[in-house]
């Protein structure tokens, strides 16, 4: 099991580009998170899916933010445009029963310039 | 929303002692579920113990255990013989049972060990 993969591990872009974050969850896991940690917030959801369906995107903090999961293999989340603001780093978590502590990726540190 | 409290920003403990770090967290719900992560320098979230709040007894993980106190609303960590390893951020978590399957953090605790 090669654990909950995230890409790119850092990603630097300037202010009003588009970033894209991946992951991977571990096969045969049905829900996936993603969070977003900053100092001053810390760990704050931002959106998770339900066998690749969307069930609370109540964290995601403005239009600029996307969040796709086309099949049960795969999830993006995207920031277009990109500010100074967003950068912090994003995990990906999944998780195939609801009383396990979910897997977390080894997150995406973004800095935006 | 339910809210974590950690109420320890950074905790020191020597090597091969214990240390406890404090949790409290606020909800009406009487079932939930409630976690420790630890967050070493690479940033990797690990999972270190869980409790379910219907259990009594406390969950235990080798050196790592917990003093759940459901009235209370207080689910602390022990780390008993500690090693340099277990250097890192801890994050309490909490889980609700019956309303959405997002985990909710506290803010973190910071152990330093010390040789």
């Amino acid at each position: 099991d090669a654990g909950v993969i995230q890409s790119p591990r850092h990603e630097v872009t300037e202010m009003g580009q588009e970033v894209t974050l991946r992951c991977k969850p571990i096969s045969g896991h049905d829900y996936l998170f993603w969070y977003r940690q900053t100092m001053m917030r810390g760990l704050e959801l931002l959106i998770y899916f339900n066998n690749n369906v969307p069930i609370d995107d109540s964290g995601m903090p403005e239009d600029r933010f996307s969040a796709k999961m086309p099949n049960a293999s795969f999830s993006t989340l995207k920031i277009q445009p990109s500010e100074p603001r967003d950068s912090a780093v994003y995990f990906c978590a999944s998780s195939f029963r609801e009383d396990y502590g979910y897997t977390f990726g080894s997150g995406t540190r973004l800095t935006v310039v | 929303a339910q809210t974590v409290t950690q109420s320890q920003p950074e905790m020191s403990v020597q090597e091969a002692e214990t240390v406890t770090l404090s949790c409290t967290y606020d909800t009406s719900e009487s079932d939930y579920y409630l976690f420790w992560y630890k967050q070493p320098p690479s940033r990797q979230m690990i999972l270190v113990i869980r409790q379910e709040a219907y259990k009594q007894q406390n969950a235990t993980e080798n050196r790592f255990s917990v003093n759940f106190q459901k009235a209370a609303k207080s689910f602390s960590l022990k780390i008993s013989d500690s090693q340099l390893g277990d250097a890192a951020m801890y994050f309490c978590a909490y889980r609700s049972f019956h309303s959405g399957y997002a985990l909710n953090f506290g803010k973190g605790t910071s152990l330093l060990v010390t040789p």
